[in-house]
């Protein structure tokens, strides 16, 4: 137990569906960040907030929108996704500006597009 | 920029074997380092961080020094268990003031009875 927690942890859904993936944290840390796991890849950053402000979006496709609503929530709502957008959806925290980098990771969503 | 490079897997050990994972490094500055595990089912892991030259990190048996001259960051255990069968990850922090970790591709390990 890391003290992330991810819902749901399976999902399946087609390309035409609208769904929400959530995380939240116990830590009392100020960044999150939501991670894409492929098969053979290496893990692709893809949002971080920091105190509940976007500060990275790596060139994700629109189709993926984030929001974060306070320091310990964190969603990624998805539509109209693409086959090729199936992985496994990993949720991070971390304290910055204290010198420790340190990510603590929730258990991951693994989602299926049809 | 930053990366890590870390053994292509997979690695299939027998019980009490001795492991080495290697983990290489490029970074501007002065990177923390990290080893991450990752069991089957489930999230990443800290195993273990070292967050200046020569600093070993410990855990569970494991251990990782952090080596500047040769920008490394090699896993090792002296003997591992069944248990021990995961996916590992090489990790760094840059320094630019966003503090994002750089990951390696993993390692898969499978030991064996």
């Amino acid at each position: 137990e890391t003290g992330v927690t991810q819902t749901p942890r399976h999902l399946v859904m087609g390309m035409t569906n609208k769904k929400s993936l959530k995380c939240e944290q116990h830590l009392g840390h100020n960044a999150m960040y939501w991670y894409k796991q492929s098969a053979k890849k290496p893990l692709e950053l893809m949002f971080v907030y920091n105190f509940k402000e976007q500060t990275e979006n790596n060139s994700v496709p629109s189709r993926f929108s984030p929001e974060c609503p306070n320091s310990s929530h964190l969603f990624l709502h998805l539509h109209t996704l693409q086959p090729e957008d199936s992985a496994l959806y990993l949720c991070a925290s971390s304290q910055r500006a204290t010198g420790d980098e340190t990510q603590y990771f929730g258990p991951g969503t693994r989602l299926l597009v049809l | 920029g930053d990366s890590v490079t870390q053994m292509e897997g997979p690695v299939t050990l027998s019980e009490e074997a001795f492991l080495t994972i290697n983990c290489t490094y490029t970074a501007t500055g002065y990177p923390s380092l990290f080893w991450y595990v990752q069991y089957p089912g489930e999230g990443l892991q800290l195993l273990l961080k070292a967050t200046k030259a020569d600093d070993k990190g410990s855990n569970k048996g494991f251990e990782a020094t952090y080596r500047k001259e040769t920008t490394s960051f090699h896993l090792e255990k002296g003997s591992v268990q069944v248990s021990d069968s995961a996916v590992y990850f090489c990790a760094l922090s840059d320094q630019t003031g966003a503090n994002n970790l750089f990951f390696g591709t993993g390692t898969r390990l499978t030991v064996i009875p």
